[in-house]
C-alpha cells in the first residue's frame, strides 16, 4: 500500500522561503515520477512541477520556473518541494503526488502553508 | 502551455440522473487526459486516465470519452456521493508540463 506523508503546516512570511516534504512508503520510490500541485482557498488544482528521483532532474510549470526547487532523497525516500519569495498569493494547500504515466493515483494528504504578515 | 477549459462552471443534477461534464484542450492531447472527483479537504481521486480507462476501484457509472481536444465525464444514476468537484488534467507533454482545467462542480439539483 503506498502511502505519502507530508510535513505539517507552515506559517510564512512575505519573502521567505518554505520546503515541504514528502515520505513515501509502500513501493518503488525510485522509478516513478513525484510531482508537486497546490490548490489555494477556493480555487482549482495547479501543476507545479515534477521529478523523477532516480534521474534527479526536475521539471517545472512556466509559473514557478525561478521561484520553486523540487528535489528528492532516495536514501529515505523522500521528495521535497521549496517555494521562495513568498507571497500571499502562494497561500494554499500543496500536494504531492506520484506520477504513474502522467496521471497520479496516490496523493499526499497536503500541507497548508498559509503567507501573512 | 497547452490550456484546459471545463464546462459548465457548476451543474445541478438530481440524484438518480446522470451528469456530463466537459473538458476542452487548447490543443491536442491525444487520449492524455485524467479525471479526478475531489471532496471538501480531502486530496483529489484519480477516476479515469488514458481518457476512458477507469482507475482501480471505481465505479462502472463513471466513464470517460473522447480524443485531441474534447473530452467527457459521464456519471450514470448519480448518487449521493458523487455530489463534488471534479478536473481534468492532460499529460501530453514531455518533458511534463501538466495543466488541470478549472474545475466542474456537481451539484444536488
Amino acid at each position: 500500500q503506498v502511502q505519502l506523508v507530508q510535513s505539517g503546516t507552515e506559517v510564512k512570511k512575505p519573502g521567505s522561503s518554505v520546503k515541504v516534504s514528502c515520505k513515501a512508503s509502500g513501493d518503488t520510490f525510485s522509478s516513478y515520477p513525484m510531482s508537486w500541485v497546490r490548490q489555494a482557498p477556493g480555487q482549482g488544482l495547479e501543476w507545479m512541477g515534477g521529478i523523477i528521483p532516480i534521474f534527479g532532474t526536475a521539471d517545472y510549470a512556466q509559473n514557478f520556473q525561478g521561484r520553486v526547487t523540487i528535489t528528492a532523497d532516495e536514501s529515505t525516500s523522500t521528495v521535497y518541494m521549496e517555494l521562495s519569495s513568498l507571497r500571499s498569493e502562494d497561500t494554499a494547500v500543496y500536494y504531492c503526488a506520484r506520477g504513474s504515466g502522467g496521471w497520479y493515483v496516490y496523493w499526499g494528504q497536503g500541507t497548508l502553508v498559509t503567507v501573512s504578515s | 502551455e497547452i490550456v484546459m477549459t471545463q464546462s459548465p462552471a457548476t451543474l445541478s443534477v438530481s440524484p438518480g440522473k446522470r451528469a456530463t461534464l466537459s473538458c476542452r484542450a487548447s490543443q491536442s492531447v491525444s487520449t492524455n487526459l485524467a479525471w479526478y472527483q475531489q471532496k471538501p479537504g480531502q486530496a483529489p481521486r484519480l477516476l479515469i486516465y488514458g481518457a476512458s480507462t477507469r482507475a482501480t476501484g471505481i465505479s462502472a457509472r463513471f466513464s470517460g470519452s473522447g480524443s485531441g481536444t474534447e473530452f467527457t465525464l459521464t456519471i450514470s444514476s448519480l448518487q449521493s456521493e458523487d455530489f463534488a468537484l471534479y478536473y481534468c488534467q492532460q499529460y501530453d507533454n514531455w518533458p511534463p508540463m501538466y495543466t488541470f482545467g478549472q474545475g466542474t462542480k456537481l451539484e444536488i439539483k
